[in-house]
Formats: C-alpha cells, structure tokens, sequence
C-alpha cells in the first residue's frame, strides 16, 4: 500500500526561527515521486518541489531545503529564517501507480499547519 | 496568465439537491482531477480524467458524477446521495506523465450543505 504520514499537525514559531517539517511515506515501487505544496489562507495549493526516488541530493531553494533519504522514506522540508508569509498548511504526496503504472494522481499526507508569529 | 477557474467560490444549498461545481484549465493539459478535502484528512481524490470523453473513479467517488466533454472543463456534480458534502472541493490539471508532471490546482469552491 501507498502512504504519506506527516506527524506534524500544528507547528507555531516566531519569525527568524529555522522549522522542519516531517514527511514519511511508504511505497513498494523502486520509481516514484515526491512532491511538497504549500496551501496558503486564500486555499489554492501551490507547487513547490518535486523529487524523483533515483534523486537523492539535497535542494536548496532560497530560504527552502528539502532532505530526501531513501533509507528512511523520509522527505523533510526545512524553511530557515521562517517569515510570517511562510504561514500556511504544507502537504507532501507521493506519486500514486495503478494498473497501468505510475500516474499523475497524488496519495497526500494529511498536512501541517505551520504558524509563524511575528 | 494560463491557470484553473473554479466557481463559485463559495456554496451553499440545502440537504437533497444536487449541486455542480465548475472547474475550467486553459493551460491545454490533458488530465484533470478533483480532489476534497476536510479538516485533519488531507486531499483526497473524487474522480479523474486523462482525455476527453474519458474519466475514473478515485477513492471517494460514491456520491460524486463527473464529464469530459472539453479538454479545458471537468465539472462536477455532488448529488444528493453524497451523505457528507460539506467540504472544500480542488480542481486540478496536470500534462500527461508518468508521475512526474506536478499538478496545477484552482483556488477551490468551499460547499456547505445544511
């Protein structure tokens, strides 16, 4: 079965904090892909990475870095130096396969609300 | 600017009507998908569509009715058989792919049914 755990249900940090949000996810495939959005108050979700299983090498993106290791089918996004505006929900999903193979459709976790106090 | 178009918004109607809520791409992306989502779930995935005139069941589909008769439209139809249909619902579009493409989302219509 495919799964996407985030433990985290609520973050709350005050500005200029370094935060980590967990994602676990459990697949039986060798190729796969992992995916983090963001969702902010206005409700859209927004893309922000994606990794693919044969990827292991660590993104920076600005404030943004994402920490991928296969050997605990861990996906960790880290925001550093966090902002008020980095406020909102973030999901991490995992590519979903059916019959006929990897597919577009995404299995989510249940989301973190992270809150960033001024 | 390319992107998706949901409407309305916000909706609301009352217990044993159907509702249709409209979702509509001109980014020229062959899938769409919707998706609901309640507090504490996560996303979870109503039906999907790779081509016109074509669409699956996702996991929560009972309840739900889509089309595809245009590319750039999929909307969808809660019936009154949804027992729960209070929710916020997410349209989505992607390319084809083989997992890789991400999905493109709508900013959502919140449903109340009371």
């Amino acid at each position: 079965a495919q799964k996407v755990t985030q433990a985290q249900t609520e973050i709350s940090v005050v500005e200029k904090e370094d935060v980590t949000l967990d994602c676990v996810y459990e697949t039986r495939d060798t190729t796969y892909y992992l995916f983090w959005y963001k969702q902010p108050p206005s409700g859209e979700l927004v893309f922000l990475i994606r990794r693919n299983s044969f990827d292991e090498q660590n993104e920076i993106s600005g404030r943004y870095s994402w920490n991928f290791q296969k050997s605990t089918s861990s996906f960790n996004f880290t925001i550093t130096a966090s902002q008020v505006v980095d406020s909102a929900v973030y999901f991490c999903a995992l590519s979903e396969r059916d019959y006929g193979g990897a597919t577009n459709k995404l299995i989510f976790g249940t989301g973190t609300l992270l809150a960033v106090q001024p | 600017d390319g992107g998706i178009t949901q409407s309305p918004k916000y909706l609301f109607r009352k217990e044993g009507q159907n509702v249709t809520l409209s979702c509509e791409q001109n980014l020229n992306h062959d899938a769409m998908y919707w998706y609901r989502q309640d507090p504490g779930q996560g996303l979870r995935l109503i039906y999907y569509s790779q081509i016109v005139n074509d669409f699956q069941k996702g996991d929560i589909a009972e309840g739900y009715s889509v089309s595809r008769e245009k590319k750039e439209s999929f909307p969808l139809t809660v019936t009154s058989a949804q027992k729960n249909p209070t929710a916020f619902y997410l349209c989505a579009s992607s390319p084809p792919g083989q997992g890789n493409s991400p999905l493109h989302f709508g900013n959502g219509t919140r449903l109340t049914v009371t």
